[in-house]
C-alpha cells in the first residue's frame, strides 16, 4: 500500500518551455503533498507543501510564479516549471501522506532537462 | 551547524556484514524519525518509521532512537550488494504530513 505515482520519469526540452509535473496517491488519498527538488550526491530540499484545495505553501527562496502548484484533489498535485530555463535542471520528488501520523510515501521522481 | 547530520561516506562493507548507519540531530522537539533508502535515480522509499525513543525491528533492518542524546540509528544485518543504495534520516516535529528535515544521505556499497 501507500504507492505515490510520478508523470513524467524524464522530461527533455528547449529553454522557455512549460513543462508539468503529476504527482499521483494510487491507493490512499492525500490531503497534503510535498515537493522536493534534488541536486546531484546532495539531499532533497523542500520546495512546496501542497494542500489540497487551498494555495501552496513555499519555502523560502522558492518562486512562486516559476513553480506553479496545483492540487485539485485529493490523489493528484501537479508542479508546473514555467519557461524552463537550463538551471531549472534537476530531479524533482513529490511525497505524499495519508494523514494523521503516517509517514510519507515519495514518487520515483521526475529528472528535468532544459537544452 | 546543520539540524541532521549525516555522514556522507561513501561506506564500503563486504556482503555478510552488519552495517551501522547513523544521524545527530539538534531540535529536541522531533518526535518522529524515518530512515528511506534511495537508489539512484529514483525517488526515497521508506524502510523504517519509528516515534520517540527506542527500538524497532523489520526484517534484516533494526531502527533505534535515544532521544535523550538526539541520536538515531539504523542497523541493517546480513547486508547483500541490493542494499547498496544511499540512506536518508529524516525527522519532523508532528507526524507524516507535517515538513521533514533530512540528513545528506550515506552512500553505502555492499561489495561481493
Amino acid at each position: 500500500g501507500a504507492v505515490v505515482s510520478q508523470h513524467p520519469s524524464r522530461v527533455i526540452c528547449k529553454s522557455g518551455t512549460s513543462v508539468k509535473i503529476e504527482c499521483r496517491s494510487l491507493d490512499f488519498q492525500a490531503t497534503t503533498m510535498f515537493w522536493y527538488r534534488q541536486f546531484p550526491k546532495q539531499s532533497l530540499m523542500l520546495m512546496a507543501t501542497s494542500n489540497e484545495g487551498s494555495k501552496a505553501t513555499y519555502e523560502q527562496g522558492v518562486e512562486k510564479d516559476k513553480f506553479l502548484i496545483n492540487h485539485a484533489s485529493l490523489t493528484l498535485s501537479t508542479l508546473t516549471v514555467t519557461s524552463a530555463h537550463p538551471e531549472d535542471s534537476s530531479f524533482y520528488i513529490c511525497s505524499a501522506s495519508p494523514g494523521g501520523n503516517q509517514p510519507q510515501h515519495f514518487g520515483d521522481g521526475t529528472r528535468l532537462s532544459i537544452l | 551547524q546543520k539540524e541532521v547530520e549525516q555522514d556522507p561516506g561513501p561506506l564500503s562493507v563486504p556482503e555478510g556484514a552488519i552495517v551501522s548507519l547513523n544521524c545527530t540531530y539538534s531540535n529536541s522537539a522531533f518526535q518522529y524519525f524515518m530512515w528511506y533508502r534511495q537508489y539512484s535515480r529514483k525517488g526515497p522509499e521508506l524502510l523504517m518509521y519509528t516515534y520517540s525513543s527506542g527500538n524497532k525491528e523489520d526484517g534484516r533492518f533494526t531502527a533505534q532512537v535515544d532521544k535523550s542524546s538526539k541520536y538515531i540509528s539504523l542497523f541493517i544485518r546480513d547486508s547483500q550488494p541490493s542494499d547498496s543504495a544511499t540512506y536518508l534520516c529524516a525527522m519532523s516535529v508532528g507526524g507524516g504530513g507535517n515538513k521533514l528535515t533530512f540528513g545528506t544521505g550515506t552512500q553505502l556499497k555492499v561489495e561481493l
